[in-house]
């Protein structure tokens, strides 16, 4: 089975400083996993997705994530926080695998990031 | 702009009733994936269509049923609605089937509510 948490329903910074938003997973199978953001009012918007191809996987608008296998951890970091990045993020775990759920997404119940001036 | 349209962007209803929500794809995308999201359960995975045949099932009530057209658009069908039933409805579109890491695109969803 195939799960994700988020460990931080919240997380303030301010803007200008580093942003961690963390999410460990569970999956029975190779997991492909992804960060999305929703802004207020908006759908979701892929951010980056990890492919097995390199564990520092960078996405857009400067966020990267790193697939830690010995940690089960996919946590999204950047560097320097803007005003902009406010919004909830979700993380996403789903499998090359699975039978009948083949292709669902597995949603976190997300993060909301406010950056603070 | 994800390229996924869903209509309507609001719908307000009444308990008992029943609402038909539209999803057309990305131009090319044969799945169509609907999700609920709501503060109870958070994002939930409802049922996905591939090229017209349904391809998985989550998580969706009796109550409500979905198909996909010819054309690869796609309704989602909630009937007998309960005020529970409130919540923001997305749609979702992929090239193939999705499995592994192939990227689901999401329209901007529609607000159900229900009073």
């Amino acid at each position: 089975a195939q799960s994700v948490t988020q460990l931080d329903s919240h997380v303030s910074v301010s803007e200008g400083t580093p942003v961690l938003l963390r999410c460990n997973y569970s999956s029975s199978y190779s997991p492909s996993l992804f960060w999305y953001v929703q802004h207020p009012n908006k759908g979701l918007q892929l951010l980056l997705k990890y492919t097995s191809a390199a564990t520092l996987v960078k996405g857009i608008n400067g966020f990267e994530a790193e697939f830690k296998k010995s940690e089960t951890s996919f946590h999204l970091t950047k560097p320097s926080a803007h005003m902009s990045d406010a919004a909830e993020y979700f993380c996403v775990v789903t499998s090359s695998r699975g039978g009948s759920t083949l292709g669902r997404l597995y949603f976190g119940r997300g993060t909301q990031l406010t950056v603070w001036p | 702009d994800s390229g996924v349209t869903q209509t309507p962007k609001h719908l307000i209803t009444a308990t008992g009733q029943r609402v038909t929500l539209r999803c057309s794809p990305r131009s090319g995308d044969l799945s169509v994936y609907w999700y609920q999201q709501s503060l109870d359960q958070g994002l939930q995975f409802l049922i996905q269509y591939y090229n017209g045949e349904e391809r998985a099932k989550g998580n969706i009530l009796e109550r409500f049923s979905a198909q996909q057209f010819p054309d690869l658009h796609s309704e989602l069908n909630l009937s007998s609605l309960e005020l529970g039933d409130s919540a923001l409805y997305f749609c979702a579109s992929s090239v193939g089937t999705g499995i592994g890491q192939e990227t689901q695109y999401f329209g901007p969803g529609t607000r159900l509510l229900v009073l």
